[in-house]
């Protein structure tokens, strides 16, 4: 109940496409749901992030959707470009000490 | 500049040493986490500390130890208890209030232990 399961393990985009990252999760509890970007070697950087409260959250070109039903959100990168071939990774939390759950990450390459 | 450090970026030892890994922060957070990466499996909290002093065992603290001495420092210690201790080790850190929820990482130290 505590996983948060990330979806596809690795994707590739045509510059210019819109990368879909997927998250599922099971604990109702859970009311904080990050992004977080990570280049190789360096540590993850906060994205964008949204509470259950609102089911979409636009930053630039990042979009947070979330379907509370459903226990799932997910990241959408419009108009990709190779700057954003990265890794990224999904989380959540709640109150009550409930520990920032991480997803396994999702590779994408974006294709010039 | 206001962040978080960790050093060194790169680390070796030799297995059966304890080695410590420094992460100080400047941005006045309360709370600090220590994770470990490994490839294919995410982060995962090894020990967290909310304030001065008190500090909690996440999923994975066996054969890792801390100290919280003062706010800007939370030190690990990788002890020859670990039985896989090659990894990278990120800390990290959250505003006051927001226990668990924002939480901004430093730039990691790469353990290689032979």
């Amino acid at each position: 109940q505590q996983q948060v399961k990330q979806s596809p393990q690795s994707l590739i985009v045509q510059k210019g496409g819109i990368s879909i990252i997927n998250c599922a999760y099971e604990n109702t509890a859970f009311d904080y749901f990050p992004w977080y970007q990570q280049f190789p070697g360096k540590g993850p950087a906060l994205l964008i992030a949204i509470r259950p409260d609102v089911s979409e959250k636009k930053e630039g070109r990042f979009t947070i959707s979330f379907n509370k039903s459903a226990k799932q959100f997910s990241l959408h990168i419009m108009d990709s470009q190779p700057g954003d071939s990265a890794t990224y990774f999904c989380a959540a939390s709640g109150q009550a000490g409930t520990a920032l759950i991480f997803g396994k990450g999702t590779t994408l390459s974006v294709s010039s | 500049d206001g962040g978080i450090t960790q050093s060194p970026k790169y680390l070796f030892r030799k297995e059966g040493q304890n080695v410590t890994l420094s992460c100080e922060q400047n941005l006045n957070h309360d709370a600090m986490y220590w994770y470990r990466q490994d490839p294919g499996q995410g982060l995962r909290l090894i020990y967290y500390s909310q304030i001065v002093n008190d500090f909690q065992k996440g999923d994975i603290a066996e054969g890792y130890s801390v100290s919280r001495e003062k706010k800007e420092s939370f030190p690990l210690t990788v002890t020859s208890a670990q039985k896989n201790p090659t990894a990278f080790y990120l800390c990290a850190s959250s505003p006051p209030g927001s226990f668990n929820h924002e939480q901004y990482f430093g730039p990691g130290t790469r353990l290689t232990v032979t």
